[in-house]
This record gives C-alpha cells, sequence and structure tokens, in this order.
C-alpha cells in the first residue's frame, strides 16, 4: 500500500528556515515524479514544486522559486523541501505527492503544517 | 501564467446531480485532474485525464471537457460527497502545475 508522511514541520520565525521531509513506502520511490503543494489555512491547494525520479529536473511556482528547494533521496525513499527566507504568507499545510501516469498527483501524505511567526 | 476559476460553492439535494465547472483558456487541449479534499484530510484524486476514474471511485462520478470549460459530474449525490472539489492541469509552456480555486459542494 502506498503511503507517504511528512515531518518537519512547525513554528518558524519570519525569515527562518526549515526543511520538510517526506518519507515513502509501499511503491518504487525512485520510479516516480514527486510534489510538494500547500494550502494556507482556510484557503485552497497551492502547487509548491515538483522534481523528477532521479531528481536532475525540478520546477517551482513563482512565489517560491530562489527560496525553496525541493531534492530527494531516492536510496531513503525520501522527498525533501528546503525553505529558506520564510514569510508569513508561506503558512499553510504542506503535502507531498506522487505524480502518476499522466500529470495527476495519485498519492498524498497527510500533510504537515508549517506556521511563519514574527 | 495559467489561471483556472471554478465557482465558490455549488449546492445540490441528495439524489440529484452536481455539476462543477473549471474554466481555463482552450482547456480542451489539456488533460484535467479532479481532487475531492473533506475537512481536515488530504485531497485524494477523483479523476484523471479529463474522464478516468482511479480504482474505488464510484461510477456516479465522471468528467467532460470542451473548449474553455472542464467540467465535474456526481450523479445521485450522497451527503457523503459533501466536500471541496479542485480542478489541476498541466501548464506545458511554464512547466507549472496549476489548480483551481476549489468549489465547495453543499449536500442540501
Amino acid at each position: 500500500e502506498v503511503d507517504l508522511e511528512e515531518s518537519g514541520g512547525g513554528l518558524v520565525q519570519l525569515g527562518g528556515s526549515l526543511r520538510l521531509s517526506c518519507s515513502s513506502s509501499g511503491f518504487p520511490f525512485s520510479s516516480y515524479w514527486m510534489h510538494w503543494v500547500r494550502q494556507a489555512p482556510g484557503k485552497g491547494l497551492v502547487w509548491v514544486s515538483r522534481i523528477n525520479s532521479d531528481g536532475s529536473i525540478t520546477s517551482y511556482a513563482d512565489s517560491v522559486k530562489g527560496r525553496f528547494t525541493i531534492s530527494r533521496d531516492n536510496a531513503k525513499n525520501t522527498l525533501y523541501l528546503e525553505m529558506k527566507t520564510l514569510r508569513a504568507e508561506d503558512t499553510a499545510v504542506y503535502f507531498c505527492g506522487r505524480e502518476g501516469s499522466v500529470t495527476e498527483i495519485d498519492y498524498w501524505g497527510r500533510g504537515t503544517l508549517v506556521t511563519v511567526s514574527s | 501564467s495559467y489561471v483556472l476559476t471554478q465557482p465558490p460553492s455549488v449546492s445540490v439535494a441528495p439524489g440529484k446531480t452536481a455539476t462543477i465547472t473549471c474554466g481555463g483558456n482552450n482547456i480542451e487541449s489539456k488533460s484535467v485532474e479532479w481532487y475531492q479534499q473533506k475537512p481536515g484530510q488530504a485531497p485524494t484524486l477523483v479523476l484523471y485525464y479529463n474522464n478516468v476514474r482511479p480504482s474505488g471511485v464510484p461510477e456516479r462520478i465522471s468528467g467532460s471537457h470542451s473548449g474553455n470549460t472542464a467540467t465535474l459530474t456526481i450523479s445521485r449525490v450522497e451527503a457523503g460527497d459533501e466536500a471541496d472539489y479542485y480542478c489541476q492541469v498541466w501548464d506545458s509552456p511554464s512547466d507549472h502545475w496549476v489548480f483551481g480555486g476549489g468549489t465547495k459542494l453543499t449536500v442540501l
């Protein structure tokens, strides 16, 4: 059974940094492209970043480009999101997701909450 | 950048048909995916490649797209269908994934 579990969220000060992790199981992690999607409290889903299966190709939303870095360790079946220069508007639940056969995200983690406070 | 527009809310009586639209420029040329999200839960995929249902999704849920509009249709609506629904596409020129703003489906 496919399982994704995020960790690393918490309270961080304005301008601070945080690294999120997404551990996976139940599928060949190294064969799949992966995503990060976030959801601010009471708001909709917003795509953040995507990485290809071997980590050589990445893409970012304009709002995080230059501040966030997506990476993966296929030996550890783990996806990461390094977040720097955090802003209040980065406060959200961050979900990791597996990209399916087309362009859909077919499995999602349960999410981890990041709160950026002044 | 590519924009997807959804109505904020749709209401429907049990047993009736709910229709949720997703507008985007020439969306018929794209693969449209749909997600359901219930309060406090992660999203789940209910349709991909416009109208393909993942295993476990009931046949009551279907999708279509034409021109600038994609549509999610839920027939014989049940109380358990009450949730937020999001459409999503991949915008190839920017290599960005884009979500619509979401539609809250209320079962009366």
